[in-house]
Formats: C-alpha cells, sequence, structure tokens
C-alpha cells in the first residue's frame, strides 16, 4: 500500500535562515510527488511535483524539492525564508499503479519567527 | 484557489439534517473529488469523479453521497448517517482523474458545524 509520511508536525525557522520540510514516501514502483501549502481557512494551493527527470524541482515562491530514490524521500527546501511562508504544509505521492489514488501526509506547520 | 467556488464558507446545521455543500468549477476539468480535512489528520478522500455522471467512493464515503450531472458541478451531501460530519470540506479538480501526474486545483472550503 502507499502512504507518507510527514515526521515533523511543527518546523520553526528564523526569518532569513534556511528552511526543510521533510517527506517521505512508500509506493510500488516509481511516485508521482506533490507539495500543497494551505494558508489559514483556505483550500490547499499546489507548489511544485515531481514526475520525472531532474531530481531537484523548482516550484512557486522560491520553493524547491529534491526527491531522493534511495532515501524515498521528497524534502521541501527554500534557501532563505519569510514570514509570510508561515502556513500548513502538505506532501502527497500517486503510485503508478492504475487504481492508485493520491495520497496526503498529515501536514507539517512551519513557523517563520521574526 | 483558481477557478473553483465553494459555498457556503461557513454553515450550521442541527443534528440529523441532511447538508449539501457546492462545489462549481470554470476550468474544464474533467475530475473533481470532495475531500475531508481533520486536524492532525490531512485530507482524506470521501468521494471522486473522472467523468460526468460517475464517481466512486473514496476512503471515508460512508454517510456522503454526491452526483455529476454537469463537468462544472460535484455537489456532496452529507447525512444523518454521518455520525461525525462538523469538519472543513475541500473540494478539487484535476485536468484528468485517470491521469496521476495532474496536480489539483482547490477551492477554499466549507466550514459545517453540526450541533
Amino acid at each position: 500500500a502507499q502512504s507518507v509520511a510527514q515526521p515533523e508536525d511543527q518546523v520553526n525557522v528564523a526569518e532569513g535562515n534556511p528552511l526543510t520540510v521533510k517527506c517521505t514516501y512508500s509506493v510500488s514502483g516509481n511516485p508521482y510527488l506533490f507539495w500543497y501549502v494551505q494558508y489559514p481557512n483556505r483550500g490547499l494551493q499546489f507548489l511544485l511535483k515531481y514526475i520525472t527527470g531532474d531530481n531537484l524541482v523548482k516550484g512557486s515562491y522560491g520553493f524547491e524539492a529534491e526527491f531522493n530514490k534511495s532515501q524515498t524521500s521528497f524534502h521541501l527546501k527554500k534557501p532563505s525564508a519569510l514570514v509570510s511562508d508561515s502556513a500548513l504544509y502538505f506532501c502527497a505521492v500517486v503510485g503508478m499503479n492504475r487504481d492508485d489514488k493520491i495520497i496526503f501526509g498529515k501536514g507539517t506547520r512551519l513557523h517563520i519567527l521574526p | 484557489d483558481g477557478g473553483i467556488t465553494q459555498s457556503p464558507k461557513y454553515l450550521f446545521r442541527k443534528e440529523g439534517q441532511n447538508v449539501t455543500l457546492s462545489c462549481e468549477q470554470n476550468l474544464n476539468h474533467d475530475a473533481m473529488y470532495w475531500y475531508r480535512q481533520d486536524p492532525g489528520q490531512g485530507l482524506r478522500l470521501i468521494y471522486y469523479s473522472q467523468i460526468v455522471n460517475d464517481f466512486q467512493k473514496g476512503d471515508i464515503a460512508e454517510g456522503y453521497s454526491v452526483s455529476r450531472e454537469k463537468k462544472e458541478s460535484f455537489p456532496l451531501t452529507v447525512t444523518s448517517a454521518q455520525k461525525n460530519p462538523t469538519a472543513f470540506y475541500l473540494c478539487a479538480s484535476s485536468i484528468k482523474g485517470s491521469g496521476r501526474a495532474y496536480e489539483q486545483y482547490f477551492g477554499p472550503g466549507t466550514r459545517l458545524t453540526v450541533t
């Protein structure tokens, strides 16, 4: 069965410092991987996805993520955090089997401290 | 929140009443989804539809019903059989349901409170 894990419920980072939000996954075969962001009382917004190709994926708002097949990870990163990056971040995975549906992680709340 | 609208934003109902949540999209997407979000549990799939007049149960379909009579609309009914209906409900769409590489676009959500 496919699954995705976000091991940290909350991450605190000082403004201007680099940030990392962790995600690991388990699927049969090669995965499709996504990151979404949710601001309070809003829907989710797509940030970036990995389908194939270059392991480093760049997305919206200066975010990027690195696909690591050997570690089955897809960590979200940003070189310099902004207070406005404070939000809830979700990792999601889809396997390559026909019946596989997208599975979301439980979310990581990111706090950027001024 | 793209071209997906959900209404109302807040909804209050008495226990035992059915309630219908609206979801409309103007993105010309084939696939539409309903999720339930509870604190600390991420998103759980209730129902999804890959094409008009067809839909499938997700992981937590019990106590919910849907219809897909038009490409643009995918309303969700929360019935009195749903034992714990108070939650934040999110509707989403994607270009194709069978194309798993396609990202989903989410509406702003409806917060349902049942007392």
